[in-house]
């Protein structure tokens, strides 16, 4: 079975390009989370959707980061313009409905310039 | 609030010798608690979980944590360390929506 995938395993941009992050879960979960870690912090949740619906988007930082899931497949989150701050890596992870672990990717490293 | 601290960052082991990998916690309610295991260039690798039950819970690669209530703790640990257990540990609390990750304890393993 596959694990979850994403792509670009890398990404350098200039400050205030657009990025888009792709995430394709485990195949059958229905819940997809997004994830980040700014170096030396803690890894912090950005959002959460079941199926293609936002369950929690609380953890975005601003209007500048867009997530979408259609069609409850593949998720990608785009950060338009990017601001240096947006530097970090970005985990996409997912599980299944009712359960509690969560299965990760190897995620995408971003950095702004 | 929920919260999660690993106190140490960076931890030097000699092969063979054991490993303890500190997480304190804090959460209202009976935790979800979880380790993983972040090697270079791969993701988050789940290591083992608490969610009921026996306080001592084994996992893979010779894992094993225990969950103490009273200390809010989940203590990782290995009682031989092998080169290749040289990585990133992450300690964390789930809720039922999101996870709340420590800061990551970094583990160097020397000969």
């Amino acid at each position: 079975e596959a694990g979850v995938t994403q792509f670009p395993s890398h990404s350098v941009i200039e400050k205030g390009q657009t990025v888009t992050l792709r995430c394709d879960p485990i195949s059958g979960h229905d819940n997809l989370y997004w994830y980040r870690r700014v170096m030396g912090k803690e890894i912090k949740f950005l959002l959460h959707f079941v199926k293609e619906s936002k369950q929690d988007e609380s953890g975005m930082p601003n209007n500048r980061f867009l997530a979408e899931r259609t069609g409850g497949t593949y998720s990608t989150l785009k950060v338009q313009p990017a601001e240096l701050e947006d530097s970090g890596v970005y985990f996409c992870a997912s599980s299944q409905v009712l359960r509690h672990e969560q299965y990760f990717g190897p995620g995408t490293r971003l950095t702004v310039t | 609030a929920q919260s999660v601290t690993q106190p140490d960052i960076h931890i030097t082991v000699s092969e063979g010798a054991s490993l303890e990998l500190r997480c304190n916690y804090s959460y209202g309610a009976t935790p979800y608690l979880f380790w993983y295991v972040q090697s270079p260039g791969q993701g988050l690798q789940l290591l083992l979980k608490y969610f009921s039950g026996d306080t001592l819970v084994q996992g893979i690669k010779g894992f094993e944590a225990e969950f103490k209530r009273s200390q809010s703790s989940f203590n990782l640990r290995k009682p031989s360390v092998h080169w290749s257990d040289a990585a990133e540990y992450f300690c964390a609390v789930g809720t039922g929506n999101q996870f709340y990750f420590g800061t990551g304890t970094s583990l160097t393993v020397i000969p």
